[in-house]
């Protein structure tokens, strides 16, 4: 089975840095030029929100503070400059294969 | 606006049944896969199930395989999580889940608030 690796498990960055949070996939999730890579964000007590699918396409509503990149097997979702209502659990997922995967998720703080 | 509200979570024993539903609105419900996805208290995110537009095709996790069955119906926009043979590690909050786009591979554009299924004695 696909096996999706985040990293890191958690990080404490402060308000205004740039956060990024890294997406490992144990098979390519690139086909037909698309990569089928999803990153969402889960506030406490709240669902995931969608923030970025196909790797680098940001959904709907969603700040341009968030970005992803990336290709293959290896992903990025990058904050430029952390907000305090960003702090939440961050996910990566793939929606090529069955079962689908998510990663482990990263937990991000406000140092 | 896209609206997807869940119901049906309880307590249940161990090897007891459950029903859960979602009721889709604010969009062409038949236009879309959709899915179930859990989370077990304090853990990360696991798909569990997908149906596609005409419930013609279905996916499962292996932990659920035989005991979970995925509906729908178009006519009333509901989607349903049958789970027989419940076991004390199928506790979780349960999503459900529409995809971002009518295709035939998308991600989780819009969740459910979930509902908590807890499997105890």
């Amino acid at each position: 089975d696909m096996v999706l690796t985040q990293s890191p498990d958690s990080l404490a960055v402060s308000l205004g840095e740039r956060t990024t949070i890294n997406c490992k996939s144990s098979q390519s999730v690139l086909y037909n030029n698309n990569n089928y890579l999803a990153w969402y964000q889960q506030k406490p007590g709240q669902p995931p929100k969608l923030l970025i699918y196909w790797a680098s396409t940001r959904a709907s509503g969603v700040p341009d503070r968030f970005s992803g990149s990336g290709s293959g097997t290896d992903f990025t979702l990058t904050i430029s400059s952390l907000q305090a209502e960003d702090v939440a659990v961050y996910y990566c997922q793939e929606y090529y294969y069955t079962p689908r995967s998510f990663g482990q998720g990263t937990k991000l703080e406000i140092k | 606006e896209v609206q997807l509200v869940d119901s049906g979570g309880g307590l249940v024993q161990p090897g007891g049944s459950l029903r859960l539903s979602c009721a889709g609105s604010g969009f062409t419900f038949s236009n879309y896969w959709m899915s179930w996805v859990r989370q077990a208290p304090g853990k990360g995110l696991e798909w569990v199930a997908n149906i596609d537009q005409h419930a013609r095709q279905t996916y499962y996790a292996d932990s659920v395989k035989g005991r979970f069955t995925i509906s729908r119906d178009n006519a009333k926009n509901s989607l349903s999580l049958q789970m027989n043979s419940l076991r004390a590690e199928d506790t979780a909050v349960y999503y459900c889940a529409r995809w971002v786009a009518a295709s035939a591979a998308a991600a989780l554009g819009y969740w459910g608030q979930g509902t908590l299924v807890t499997v105890s004695s």
